[in-house]
């Protein structure tokens, strides 16, 4: 199983649409996590931190699930402008060793 | 501030040529590290940074050296290319290991 599995997509989703992605890990001892974005051939951008008491901006909300190692992120009233990979990342640390794992990213279309 | 930046944006190499790869921090960031992204994969951590003088390995290190002599500048070398390595690499920084800012990337070919 590996480590942070992501759908890759692509979401086709019309505008004003309401569209939901997961991101499962495998280690129950990773400690946190977020989601950033990705536009083509762009560097990765930190969109949103991930809390267990969920987190919302605008129209961006996530959520992490322990008890089911997911992480989740919602976004409502789709826009042209958010169309981009989403990448979720799941940090662990343990004895002064720490791993940052990313997801491959979940491709989001939203269409006129 | 300029953020973080990288040289060169595009690169090719002949298999066996070195190279290093810039990165500069403007944000007084100890945090540091280097990513390659390959198509249907996600970013993996090839070297990181914790400060001046403290490098450490990340998940696929081989094959490339990495320095840290300044807060601002955090290097990759790449010994003797091969074509495995064409890739796009990302630099980032961060105050700890968490919320990380990128570069723009630097797009390699090894032929």
């Amino acid at each position: 199983r590996k480590e942070v599995e992501q759908d890759p997509g692509p979401f086709n989703v019309p505008e004003g649409a309401t569209v939901a992605f997961n991101c499962t890990y495998s280690n129950s001892a990773s400690q946190s996590f977020f989601w950033y974005r990705q536009d083509c051939r762009k560097e990765p951008k930190l969109l949103m931190s991930v809390y267990s008491s969920g987190n919302e901006d605008g129209r961006f909300t996530a959520q992490l699930n322990r008890a089911s190692q997911y992480i989740s992120l919602l976004i409502r009233d789709s826009k042209l402008s958010d169309s981009a990979t989403y990448l979720c990342v799941v940090n662990l640390y343990s004895g002064g060793y720490q791993k940052v794992t990313f997801g491959i990213g979940t491709k989001l279309q939203v269409i006129p | 501030n300029a953020g973080v930046t990288q040289t060169p944006k595009f690169q090719v190499l002949k298999t066996g040529q070195s190279m290093t790869l810039q990165c500069a921090q403007d944000m007084n960031h100890e945090y540091m590290s280097w990513y390659r992204q390959d198509p249907g994969m996600g970013l993996r951590l090839i070297h990181y940074s914790v400060g001046a003088g403290i490098t450490d390995q990340g998940e696929v290190p081989n094959g490339y050296n990495v320095s840290r002599s300044t807060t601002e500048d955090f290097p990759l070398r790449l010994l003797s290319a091969a074509p495995s390595q064409t890739s796009v690499y990302f630099c980032a920084s961060s105050y700890s290991i968490d919320e990380q800012f990128f570069g723009p990337g630097t797009r390699l070919t090894v032929l």
